[in-house]
């Protein structure tokens, strides 16, 4: 069983459409993280959030602690082809090892022009 | 953010060599880096937690005489495939945090891409 369950697990929509991916656990986040990969390249991180209700804005993407910070999401408003890539949530947790980040499996996004 | 890098971006190496993968963080002080491993189309896999200083933690199933790593300073871990093999072929990634607060992130190096032939 894996502490943060991430969905959807493939997405593939075109120019212009909304989206959200989804990062979830039965445990409390310290802390959570989003990122977004590039084939080849490291992981970039989007945003780091850690009060529950907390909503954080980035351009076009919004993201969103959840009030008993167990869970977050990632909306995409009109996403664009630049959109494309893999997003990934991690989270640290105080109830397991602290000084660890814990990852979600991936939302692997495509963006059709 | 802080910046993370890595060297090299690339390697191909003979089955049984040994290869060094260096990670930096430029712009500020790391006491922990992290090891990741990653296949195609896959999240990340955890290999080993780096504290400067000290002897890395790893991951259950990976083997520490394999996959060297030394922490030496700060701002310097370093990963050994030690007689690398076809299937240690993969994307190599660090990461670099100073996990003073629960609000400290990692921030990630480019990558090493490792081809074993």
């Amino acid at each position: 069983t894996q502490l943060l369950e991430q969905s959807p697990q493939f997405l593939s929509i075109q120019e212009g459409e909304n989206l959200t991916v989804y990062c979830n656990s039965s445990s409390v986040f310290s802390s959570l993280q989003w990122y977004r990969q590039e084939p080849g390249e490291g992981p970039v991180l989007l945003v780091t959030v850690v009060t529950g209700g907390e909503v954080k804005k980035l351009k076009r993407l919004t993201f969103q602690f959840g009030d008993a910070r167990k869970d977050s999401s990632l909306h995409i408003t009109a996403a664009q082809p630049g959109d494309t890539g893999l997003y990934l949530c991690a989270g640290r947790f105080t109830q397991y090892n602290f000084n660890k980040f814990y990852f979600g499996s991936g939302t692997k996004l495509n963006v059709k022009p | 953010g802080a910046v993370v890098s890595q060297h090299p971006s690339w390697v191909i190496c003979k089955s049984g060599t040994s290869v060094k993968i260096e990670c930096r963080s430029l712009d500020f002080q790391a006491t922990t880096m992290f090891w990741y491993r990653q296949f195609p189309k896959q999240s990340l896999m955890l290999m080993a937690t780096s504290n400067e200083g000290s002897k890395a933690t790893y991951e259950q199933g990976v083997e520490k005489d394999k996959f060297l790593i030394n922490h030496a300073s700060l701002t310097l871990s370093t990963l050994t495939v030690t007689s690398a093999h076809p299937e240690d072929s993969s994307f190599y990634i660090c990461s670099a945090s100073r996990l003073a607060h629960s609000t400290d992130t990692q921030y990630f190096g480019p990558g090493t891409r490792l081809t074993v032939l």
